[in-house]
């Protein structure tokens, strides 16, 4: 079944780190652009981040450049998001996405999500 | 960054009713606009991509218009399945996502 599967969320504290990640399974995982997508519970989508299909290279939305790394093993197709320094405004439902194989690509698959909780 | 701005927030309307969905663009942004549709609890579903091509297995009741800085999703006979809230997004440069814009029952 092709699908994305993500795990690792739950309560931190602010300043502290948290590990996600998002395993992949029914595709040619390492031939895909992949990217993270988060979501204040009621509110709107934000774009967090992006990675190559190889992981050479990333890019981070501004809200959190400097405090996330966004990484991928694709032997183990599984993608990482490792983030530091955590703040409330974190506090998200964080997704997974695969991008389409076309010139530019929307987001053709995403995981279920998995809830991060930033407080004290 | 490119902002993207929906309207409008929130759109009551019948089943069988006729409804669009406005998303405006900072910029120009060509055809790389999205449409997705989320419910509650769930992770959002791509319908449109490309300004107007349709997903496979996306009903061909939702279409897509536009280019350049506006757009707008079309849902021609709504289902009770499409109460919903709806994302554009754009991809020209990285992928900001409209504000939605929720489809409730009048």
């Amino acid at each position: 079944e092709v699908q994305l599967v993500e795990s690792g969320g739950g309560l931190v504290q602010p300043g502290g780190s948290l590990r996600l990640s998002c395993a992949a399974s029914g595709f040619t995982f390492s031939t895909y652009w992949m990217h993270w997508v988060r979501q204040v519970p009621g509110k709107g989508l934000e774009w967090v981040s992006r990675i190559n299909p190889d992981g050479s290279a990333t890019t981070y939305a501004g809200s959190v450049m400097g405090r996330f790394t966004f990484s991928r093993d694709n032997a183990k197709t599984t993608l990482y998001l490792q983030m530091s320094s955590l703040r409330a405004e974190d506090t998200a439902v964080y997704y997974c996405a695969r991008e389409q194989q076309l010139r530019r690509g929307a987001f053709d698959l995403w995981g279920q999500g998995t809830m991060v909780f930033v407080s004290s | 960054d490119i902002q993207m701005t929906q309207s409008p927030s929130t759109l009551s309307a019948s089943v069988g009713d006729r409804v669009t969905i406005t998303c405006r663009a900072s910029q120009s942004i060509s055809d790389w606009l999205a449409w997705y549709q989320q419910k509650p609890g769930k992770a959002p579903k791509l319908l449109i991509y490309k300004a107007s091509s349709l997903e496979s297995g996306v009903p061909s009741r939702f279409s897509g218009s536009g280019s350049g800085t506006e757009f707008t999703l079309t849902i021609s006979g709504l289902r009770p399945d499409d109460f919903a809230t709806y994302y554009c997004q754009q991809y020209d440069r990285f992928g900001s996502f409209g504000q939605g814009t929720k489809v409730e029952i009048k």
